[in-house]
């Protein structure tokens, strides 16, 4: 199976930080990899396929990019919406894995 | 606008038997694959298992954690999925969502999921 870790698994920023999150695989999965958001209590929202494709809706403050084992997602500016956790997922090969989520909370 | 709802969730003893479905519309249901993800209480999302579309004889892929004790199929006329869950384990605790795959094999659509709670 392949393996997604995630760093960090939580951090604090502030509105209008530029916040980092990546993701490793542990086999190469060239692009086949998604991002998703979700908030307390709801269901998960697409954000990002194919490793830097933005889904339809999604506002361009999010980027995603990397290929094979690294990737990351970008939030070019954080918002009050955006605090939430954050999944990646690798659609390469079954069984599909999800890494373990980044929190990301209010400085 | 699609829509997924998940529905058949509830308080179950080890042991036992489920049956949840996930009504969909707004899309041509037949034509996708669709994934189940469960996420237990405080944890992270996890892949239970995928049934593809008609065009490739309704197959299956399956979690290690799940194979040999949850079956998913589809019926295409109802526009529904459904996953039917024996040997059910206290571990089995979880928020099970439907989602739509696309033809790229990634997930863009989820339901707002339904709880199942295995306990005596």
């Amino acid at each position: 199976d392949i393996q997604m870790t995630q760093s960090p698994s939580s951090l604090s920023a502030s509105v209008g930080d530029r916040v980092t999150i990546t993701c490793r695989a542990s086999q190469g999965i060239s692009n086949y990899l998604a991002w998703f958001q979700q908030k307390p209590g709801k269901a998960p929202k697409s954000l990002i396929y194919a490793a830097s494709s933005l889904q339809t809706g999604v506002p361009s403050k999010f980027s995603g990019s990397g290929s094979g084992t690294d990737f990351t997602l970008t939030i070019s500016s954080l918002q009050p919406e955006d605090f939430a956790t954050y999944y990646c997922q690798q659609y390469n090969s079954y069984p599909l894995t999800f890494g373990g989520g980044t929190k990301v909370e209010i400085k | 606008e699609v829509q997924l709802v998940e529905s058949g969730g509830g308080l179950v003893q080890p042991g036992g038997s489920l049956r949840l479905s996930c009504a969909a519309s707004g899309f041509t249901f037949s034509d996708h694959y669709m994934d189940w993800v469960r996420q237990a209480p405080g944890k992270g999302l996890e892949w239970v298992g995928r049934t593809r579309n008609k065009a490739n004889s309704y197959t299956t892929e399956y979690a290690a954690s799940v194979k040999g004790r949850f079956t998913i199929s589809r019926d295409d006329s109802q526009n529904s999925l459904y996953l039917q869950m024996n040997g059910l384990k206290t571990e089995d605790t979880a928020v099970y969502y439907c989602a739509r795959v696309l033809q790229q094999g990634r997930i863009d659509y989820w339901g707002q999921g339904t709880l199942v709670t295995v306990s005596s």
